[in-house]
């Protein structure tokens, strides 16, 4: 069964500072990966996926996610952050044999200090 | 402009009664989804379609029932709430399955006493 796991529940960085938000996966066949930003009081939007090809992948906002097979790992990072950053992040994980199922993880809430 | 409607955004209800949270996207997207969210666990699946008339369990299925009669609309319905499906709920929908990404509804906020 694929599972994901996010580590750390809540992070604080300081204004221009690097974001990093880790994600573990375990799926047995190739996943597909996304990460999904939670502004308050609002849906989940799409920030980067990961389907095939290229292991570094760009999304919006200025964010990028490295997928590492090796590793099970799909971290979000930001080089430098800004205040309109804060928001929960979620991964998520599925594959094609899946279909219909998308698996997330539990979360983790960034907070931007001036 | 394209968009996933959920109706009621805020309800407060009593355990037993009967509710319907309605999902409709103007997408023509075949996959729409359910979630619930509660602090601490993330989002969690309760059910999903892959296209009209085929619906299938999620993670957390048990208390909720879906139908899936048009394409474009995917009600959830609690038949007797309990207090512990108090929760966040969002719809979502995708071209074709949960591998691709989901454009999500502003969510359903259920409070049952």
């Amino acid at each position: 069964a694929q599972s994901v796991t996010q580590l750390g529940s809540h992070v604080s960085v300081s204004e221009g500072a690097l974001v990093l938000l880790r994600c573990n996966y375990s799926s047995s066949v190739p996943p597909y990966l996304f990460w999904y930003v939670q502004y308050p009081n609002q849906g989940l939007q799409l920030l980067l996926k990961y389907t095939t090809g290229a292991t570094l992948v760009k999304g919006i906002n200025g964010f990028e996610a490295e997928f590492k097979k090796s590793e099970t790992s799909f971290h979000l990072t930001k080089p430098s952050a800004h205040m309109s950053d804060a928001a929960e992040y979620f991964c998520a994980v599925s594959d094609n044999n899946q279909g219909g199922k998308l698996i997330f993880g539990q979360g983790t809430e960034l907070s931007v200090k001036p | 402009e394209a968009q996933v409607t959920q109706n009621p955004r805020y309800l407060i209800t009593v355990t037993g009664k009967k509710l319907t949270v309605t999902c409709s996207q103007n997408m023509n997207h075949e996959y729409m989804s359910w979630y619930r969210q509660d602090p601490g666990l993330g989002l969690r699946q309760i059910y999903y379609s892959m296209n009209v008339e085929v619906t299938d369990k999620g993670d957390v299925p048990e208390g909720y029932k879906v139908s899936r009669k048009e394409k474009r609309n995917f009600p959830l319905i609690l038949e007797s709430p309990s207090p512990n499906q108090t929760s966040l709920y969002f719809c979502a929908s995708s071209p074709r399955g949960g591998y691709q990404p989901q454009h999500f509804g502003d969510g359903t906020r259920l409070s049952i006493l």
